[in-house]
Order: C-alpha cells, then sequence, then structure tokens
C-alpha cells in the first residue's frame, strides 16, 4: 500500500520561532491533508489540499501541495506553547481510492 | 451536533474475548473509517466505507470486522482478541476527499 515518509520525527524549538515540515511519497496523491492530535484526542484537520501547486493558509499555518504531486509541507511561523502537539501528513492517492493514509507524525515541543 | 461519538473510551479484554467498538455520527457523512493508533506507527487504516452497505479493506484489517447498515453506525467487531490488538482506535467520517472528523478514541487493552 502507499506509504507517507514525515520528517522530521521530532522537534525542539523556542517560541516563536518558525517550524517546516514534510511529507513525501513514491506514489502520486490527489489530496494531501494536515492534522495535529494532543494528547488523550484524535486528530484535528488544519489544512487540506486538493490541487497541485496549491498553497494555504490557516492563521500561523502554510501548507503546500507539491507540484510533482508526491510531496507537501507545513510551515508554522512564530510559533507559541499551545502549538506543542503531533503533526500528521495525509493523502488519498489518485486512482479514486477513498483511503485516506498517514505519515508518522510529527511531534513538535516548544519551549517558553 | 454531536460529531463522531466512540464508546466505549476504554477497554479491558481477555484474550479470546469478543467486543464491538461502537461508533457514530450525525453529520450525514458518506465516508467512515476505522484506525488503530500504536507508538511510533501513527494511524493505520484498518476498514472504511463510502456509504451504507459498503465497506472495503484497509492496511491492517486482519481480526477485525465491519458492517455498515445505516450512514450513521459503523462499528468495528473484535471476533477473537490478541494481546497484539491493544491499542488507541480512531472513528473519523467524512462528506467528502479526505477532510475526516475524528471521534476522540477507545483505548483498548488485551490481556
Amino acid at each position: 500500500g502507499q506509504q507517507l515518509n514525515q520528517s522530521p520525527q521530532s522537534m525542539f524549538i523556542q517560541e516563536g520561532e518558525d517550524v517546516s515540515m514534510n511529507c513525501t511519497s513514491s506514489s502520486i496523491f490527489n489530496t494531501w491533508l494536515w492534522y495535529k492530535q494532543e494528547p488523550g484526542e484524535g486528530p484535528v484537520l488544519l489544512i487540506a489540499l486538493y490541487k497541485a501547486g496549491e498553497l494555504t493558509s490557516n492563521g500561523r499555518l502554510t501548507a503546500q501541495f507539491g507540484i510533482t504531486r508526491k510531496d507537501s509541507f507545513l510551515n508554522i511561523s512564530a510559533s507559541i506553547p499551545s502549538d506543542v502537539g503531533i503533526y500528521f501528513c495525509a493523502g488519498q492517492a489518485a486512482g479514486g481510492s477513498e483511503k485516506l493514509v498517514f505519515g508518522k507524525g510529527t511531534k513538535l515541543t516548544v519551549n517558553p | 451536533n454531536a460529531g463522531v461519538t466512540q464508546t466505549p473510551k476504554f477497554q479491558v479484554l481477555k484474550t479470546g474475548q469478543s467486543m464491538t467498538l461502537q461508533c457514530a455520527q450525525d453529520m450525514n457523512h458518506e465516508y467512515m473509517s476505522w484506525y488503530r493508533q500504536d507508538p511510533g506507527m501513527g494511524l493505520r487504516l484498518i476498514h472504511y466505507s463510502v456509504g451504507a452497505g459498503i465497506t472495503d479493506q484497509g492496511e491492517v484489517p486482519n481480526g477485525y470486522n465491519v458492517s455498515r447498515s445505516t450512514t450513521e453506525d459503523f462499528p468495528l467487531r473484535l471476533l477473537s482478541a490478541a494481546p497484539s490488538q491493544t491499542s488507541v482506535y480512531f472513528c473519523a467520517s467524512s462528506y467528502s476527499r479526505g477532510a475526516y472528523t475524528f471521534g476522540s478514541g477507545t483505548r483498548l487493552t488485551v490481556v
């Protein structure tokens, strides 16, 4: 099945710093999504991307759908303590499948 | 709107026991999925459904059964629990193209 390679696995940053994480796939995807999970909760959708090259923002978060359709990245600007959590990329492969597959996550720690 | 409701929140089973994890959504979403989350493994798809009466296997379907008799409900059945099925299980629903809303999870321990 499709595999998503998400990096980095973890990040330790200072409050106010910018953060960047990315996700790559060996196959073409039609949809890329970014989720955030906090302890004890289910993932929450942050940004959805549906077209190659698309760049979408949600407050301090910006995500892009790669031109090759095999990658996506998420940037967080001016991080704050409540950004702490695990960020997951997810995608749906080309071919009409409704399966949504996930990367293994990037654990973000923000030091005040 | 309750969103996606999962019950129970916690469960301990003995090896060989069976049980059903319940999932209900009140958003009239066609697409529903079950995932399991294990440390360092991300979320892995168990089964999914694109509408009432239609289900399909995900990445890790062995040991689990599903059915979808209504739009609202998508129960996950463990026929004979094994310690390898100790995990956190998430149900999710979507109206289209991957924008899934997740429940808060069921934490299952098999001893």
